[in-house]
């Protein structure tokens, strides 16, 4: 069965990049759409992106400027980079796969919480 | 950008009751080449990831009891839980795939 799991850096500074990494166990990159979603504490979800395994992007215009998503297939990895963060990009961070058949992200990882501080 | 609403933002509901949660788009999210409303329902519980309830307004994924219901097109939805059973508190998000940038209802809290 397919795990998600993230990982990186739990604090970072102000102006500084944000990079985490997605590592896809139990299955293949092929096929599916390979999605960062975020999560403000105590609030709602957001859709960062996301990087379909043939390599095309979309991303929130919201963060478009400062978000870059990338999949790594011989490592069954992708990543997630967000430049320039403030205090207003501290959430949780979750990786999620996407479908192309039936939609919806139906396998996700745990999250990370990242906290951006000086 | 598609927005997604939710009503109502929190709902208590008495063990084995029916509860009703309402998700509105800005604009249809039903496909006509394939008549397919590009809309998904998911659970969050605290401290966990959402969970995928429900594709296509109405299908349940594997495993998901069937006292979870989808139901709506175009651009109105509902989320139907027939008989709350105390493992269902946890806050339920819409969610359309229509079009970028996929976007979530701000969530609804369903309590006992």
């Amino acid at each position: 069965q397919v795990q998600l799991q993230e990982s990186g850096p739990g604090l970072v500074k102000p102006s500084e990049t944000l990079s985490l990494t997605c590592t896809v166990s139990g299955g293949s990159i092929s096929g599916y759409y390979w999605n960062w979603i975020r999560q403000p504490p105590g609030k709602g979800l957001e859709w960062i992106g996301f990087n379909h395994y043939s390599g095309s992007t979309k991303y929130n215009p919201s963060l478009k400027s400062r978000v870059t998503i990338s999949v790594d297939t011989s490592k069954n990895q992708f990543s997630l980079r967000l430049s320039t963060v403030t205090a207003a990009d501290t959430a949780t961070y979750y990786c999620a796969r996407g479908r192309m058949v039936n939609g919806g992200m139906d396998v996700w990882g745990q999250g990370t919480t990242v906290t951006v501080s000086s | 950008d598609i927005v997604v609403t939710q009503s109502p933002d929190s709902l208590a509901v008495s063990l084995g009751e029916r509860a009703t949660i309402n998700c509105r788009s800005s604009q249809s999210v039903l496909y006509s080449s394939n008549n397919k409303n590009y809309l998904a329902w998911y659970q969050q519980k605290p401290g966990q990831p959402p969970k995928l309830l429900i594709h296509w307004a109405s299908t349940r994924e594997s495993g998901v009891p069937d006292r979870f219901s989808g139901s709506g097109s175009g651009t109105d939805f509902t989320l139907t839980i027939s008989s709350l059973q105390a493992e269902d508190v946890a806050v339920y998000y819409c969610q359309q795939y229509y079009n970028t940038p996929w976007t979530f209802g701000q969530g609804t809290k369903v309590e006992i």
